[in-house]
């Protein structure tokens, strides 16, 4: 079956530290890739997307590319804030599947000043 | 523009009781899916309806059961709650599932609690 490999953690960086949150996924075809975010006590939020191999993702300083020969798709930031403490969800799902969403455990990043 | 609303924000049941959570889309989209997340775990898949009707679920027991309304909003109901249902239910939303867009944009959650 399909499944989302995200690195554990909580990860701690200092504010303005690079982020690198390793994503992989196990899939049978090309599924589209998301990284969502969950700040406390709130629902999901779409981060950034990647439909196909190489595309890159972008949204709030935030990267991604979608790495088919790595089966990869891991999320990245040049200089994080305090205000990015919250937990982030790789997913991928796919065409024709319905738009069905299989994640990832989830990785809790807490920036501190 | 509203976004995916869902009620209630909280709910404490016992066990063996029934529950029901209920979500409307976000304007403009006629597919919801339910998704449960336990405690530090990502969501997992319940069920999605299209049209009024059951189209894709997930490895969940026939307790978790649901529906769509004319308008497109949902509801989801489990029978005979257990001490293992607890957990954050979130509702998402999208185009149908032939309409080309994969993005889904998710409700607040409801949290049920079952003691």
């Amino acid at each position: 079956g399909n499944s989302v490999t995200q690195m554990e953690g909580p990860v701690t960086l200092s504010e303005e530290a690079f982020l690198t949150i390793n994503c992989t996924y196990t899939a049978t075809g090309y599924p589209s890739l998301f990284w969502y975010v969950q700040y406390p006590g709130e629902g999901l939020q779409l981060l950034l997307k990647a439909t196909k191999a190489d595309d890159k993702g972008s949204n709030k300083g935030f990267e991604a590319t979608y790495r088919k020969e790595t089966t990869s798709f891991h999320l990245e930031k040049g200089s994080v804030q305090v205000s990015d403490s919250a937990v982030y969800f790789c997913a991928l799902t796919f065409t024709g599947g319905g738009n069905k969403l299989t994640f990832g455990t989830g990785t809790q990043l807490k920036v501190e000043l | 523009d509203a976004g995916v609303t869902q009620s209630p924000t909280h709910l404490i049941k016992t066990r063996g009781q029934q529950v029901t959570l209920r979500c409307s889309p976000k304007s403009g989209h006629d597919t919801v899916s339910w998704y449960q997340q336990a405690l530090g775990q990502g969501p997992q898949f319940i069920f999605q309806y299209y049209e009024e009707e059951e189209r894709q679920r997930g490895n969940f027991p026939d307790r978790f059961s649901g529906h769509q309304f004319p308008n497109y909003s949902s509801e989801l109901n489990v029978n005979a709650l257990l001490l293992g249902d607890s957990a954050l239910y979130l509702c998402a939303s999208s185009t149908g599932p032939g309409g080309g867009s994969y993005e889904q944009y998710f409700g607040p959650g409801t949290r049920l609690t079952v003691t």
